[in-house]
């Protein structure tokens, strides 16, 4: 079955940078591109960004351009999200989901979150 | 990029219906037929509900159905039931080759 695995909850210092694992299974990695969203206590949800796992090929949203990167590893069919010149605004629970390339279905499968907590 | 516009809340008795509209652009809603919609429970991941503006992923109830008038796109929920109550979110494909969330619609089951 399909299945998104991602890291752990992470505690930062403000200025510091972070890193989200979301690890697939039960598909062909290859075939799909995952979008990367996170949800601030109470917020709704934002997109951040999305890479194609075939290529490479990655979009940000405008809000996070300069400090985002998103990478994948396909020998480990793992998707990366780096964030960095974290501020206390940037708590929040990072999710990863699978789309579809054709852009017809989006966010079909989700990880279950990454709590990232800033605070000095 | 801004949000889609959702309203903040909305209400139902059981066996109502009730319809949530997500409002955006010519350059999102309204230039694309790439509108889903996601049910979030509180500290769960969403679940998508429908895709490609009224289409259901295998498993999701029937009285689940969406559509798409200009830059608006509707999701509603017929025979409401007590487990529909949840924060509804819809999102759409960009001019931007980016996505776009609404601001999410809390439903209530009275």
């Amino acid at each position: 079955q399909v299945q998104l695995v991602q890291s752990g909850a992470e505690v930062k210092k403000p200025g510091a940078s972070v890193k989200v694992s979301c690890k697939a299974s039960g598909y062909t990695f290859t075939n799909f591109v995952i979008h990367w969203v996170r949800q601030a206590p109470g917020q709704r949800l934002e997109w951040m960004g999305w890479i194609n796992a075939d290529n490479g090929n990655r979009k940000y949203a405008q809000n996070f351009q300069g400090r985002v990167t998103l990478t994948r590893d396909t020998s480990a069919s793992t998707m990366y999200l780096e964030l960095s010149s974290l501020r206390s605004e940037d708590t929040a629970i990072y999710f990863c989901a699978r789309g579809h390339r054709d852009l017809r279905i989006q966010g079909d499968y989700w990880g279950q979150g990454a709590l990232v907590t800033v605070s000095s | 990029q801004s949000a889609l516009t959702q309203p903040a809340s909305v209400s139902g008795s059981p066996g109502q219906s009730i319809t949530i509209s997500c409002t955006g652009t010519s350059s999102d809603v309204g230039g694309y037929n790439y509108v889903s919609w996601y049910q979030q429970y509180p500290g769960k991941a969403p679940k998508l509900m429908i895709y490609e503006v009224n289409n259901r992923p295998s498993g999701v109830s029937s009285r689940f159905s969406g559509s798409k008038s200009g830059t608006t796109a509707s999701l509603t929920i017929s025979g409401l039931q007590a487990e529909d109550e949840a924060d509804y979110y819809c999102s759409s494909y960009t001019s931007s080759s980016t996505w776009v969330f609404g601001g999410g619609t809390k439903l209530t089951v009275l």
